[in-house]
Formats: C-alpha cells, sequence, structure tokens
C-alpha cells in the first residue's frame, strides 16, 4: 500500500527551531511536497524536492532522502505566525498526490 | 488575480438531492484535481484532470464524478449524496510544470444530512 506518517502534533517556543519528519512508503516516487494550512483556510505550497539534499528558502527548509523514504520541514526562527498544519505530500507518479494527515504546530511565545 | 474559485462555499443538503460544485481557474492551468479534507484522515485526492477530457481516478473516487469540458472549469458531481460525504472539499490546479505547485481554492464545507 501507500503510506505517509508524520507526527499529529507539535509544540515549540517563538524564535526556536522545529523540525517535522515526514516518511513515506508509495509504490513510485515523482517528487515530495511541503504545504502549509491554517486553521479553516486552504493548504499553500511552501517546498518541492525530487532529488535528495535540501532545499532552502528563506525560514524554510525541506530535506529529502530517497533511500530511506524520509523528508523533513525545518522551520527557523519561529513566529507566532507559523502556527499551522504541515502537510507532507508524494506524488507516486502520474500526477496523483498522497497526503499525510498533517502535523499541527502550535508556536507559543 | 490569479486564482481558484469554488462554489458554493457552504452547502447544507438532503440524502440523495443531487448537487454539483463548480471549480473554475484563471491561470491557464492544464491540470486540476479534487480533495476531500476530513479530521484524522488529512487530505485525499478524489479525481484529477490532466487536459480537458482527460480525467483519472485519485483514491477516494465512489460516489463522485466530475468533468473537464473546459480547461478552466472542474466541476465535482454528487449524483446522490449520503451524509459520509459530508467533508470539506478542495479544488486545486496547477501547471505541467516540473514542480507543479498546486493552488487551491477556498473550500466547500458540505453537509449531508
Amino acid at each position: 500500500g501507500q503510506n505517509i506518517d508524520q507526527p499529529t502534533e507539535m509544540t515549540a517556543t517563538e524564535g526556536a527551531i522545529v523540525q517535522i519528519n515526514c516518511t513515506y512508503q508509495t509504490s513510485g516516487f515523482n517528487g515530495l511536497f511541503w504545504y502549509q494550512q491554517h486553521a479553516g483556510e486552504a493548504p499553500t505550497f511552501l517546498s518541492y524536492n525530487v532529488l535528495d539534499g535540501l532545499e532552502e528558502k528563506g525560514r524554510f527548509s525541506s530535506f529529502l532522502s530517497r533511500s530511506k523514504g524520509y523528508s523533513y520541514l525545518l522551520l527557523k526562527e519561529l513566529q507566532m505566525k507559523d502556527s499551522a498544519s504541515y502537510l507532507c505530500a508524494v506524488s507516486p507518479g502520474s500526477r496523483k498526490l498522497i497526503f499525510g494527515q498533517g502535523t499541527e504546530l502550535s508556536v507559543k511565545p | 488575480e490569479a486564482q481558484v474559485t469554488q462554489n458554493p462555499r457552504y452547502l447544507i443538503t438532503v440524502t440523495g438531492k443531487k448537487l454539483t460544485v463548480t471549480c473554475s481557474q484563471n491561470m491557464n492551468h492544464e491540470y486540476m484535481s479534487w480533495y476531500r479534507q476530513d479530521p484524522g484522515l488529512g487530505l485525499r485526492q478524489i479525481y484529477y484532470s490532466m487536459n480537458v477530457e482527460v480525467t483519472d481516478k485519485g483514491d477516494v473516487p465512489e460516489g463522485y464524478k466530475v468533468s473537464r469540458k473546459e480547461k478552466r472549469n472542474f466541476p465535482l458531481i454528487l449524483e446522490s449524496p449520503s451524509p459520509n460525504q459530508t467533508s470539506l472539499y478542495f479544488c486545486a490546479s496547477s501547471s505541467a510544470g516540473l514542480t507543479y505547485e498546486q493552488y487551491f481554492g477556498p473550500g466547500t464545507r458540505l453537509t449531508v444530512t
């Protein structure tokens, strides 16, 4: 089957760094995405990885290891507005997209 | 403004009464997709379309139909809604580019009684 696992909830302090992990098992691999979703809103795109390594974009970075079926999203200099759900999604091919359940991140002062 | 629109945003209906949720995008995107989001289950793909007249099933297509007669529109049809289709529905679109970042509509909250 196809499976994507990420922690349900995480809590971090404003100004700190947090790492959200995602592991996956899929029939194929055509890229891994991270989306951010604030409560009551639509998901918005954060990053895309298809090759191994780290992709940095401002305060957010995403890492991929295809051999380990593993990715993480790193958020630096946390701000209160970063409180949201973070969704890991994998494309097994043919433009299908499988999402994990999401990680609810709470940033506290 | 580049956007994906969905209508209606909220809908309460009864079992068996056919309904259509519309989705439209103004970015000339080839790819469009429908998802439902349920607590504890995350986002699950219902149907997707690679281009006009090209559609394919996602993970949870049962009870839904779609059509793609025009590039900008991708309606979701529930021929005979049932209470287990009560959910939050999102439409999304993306270009055919390598990273295919998806742009999501604002969501439609459907309740079937």
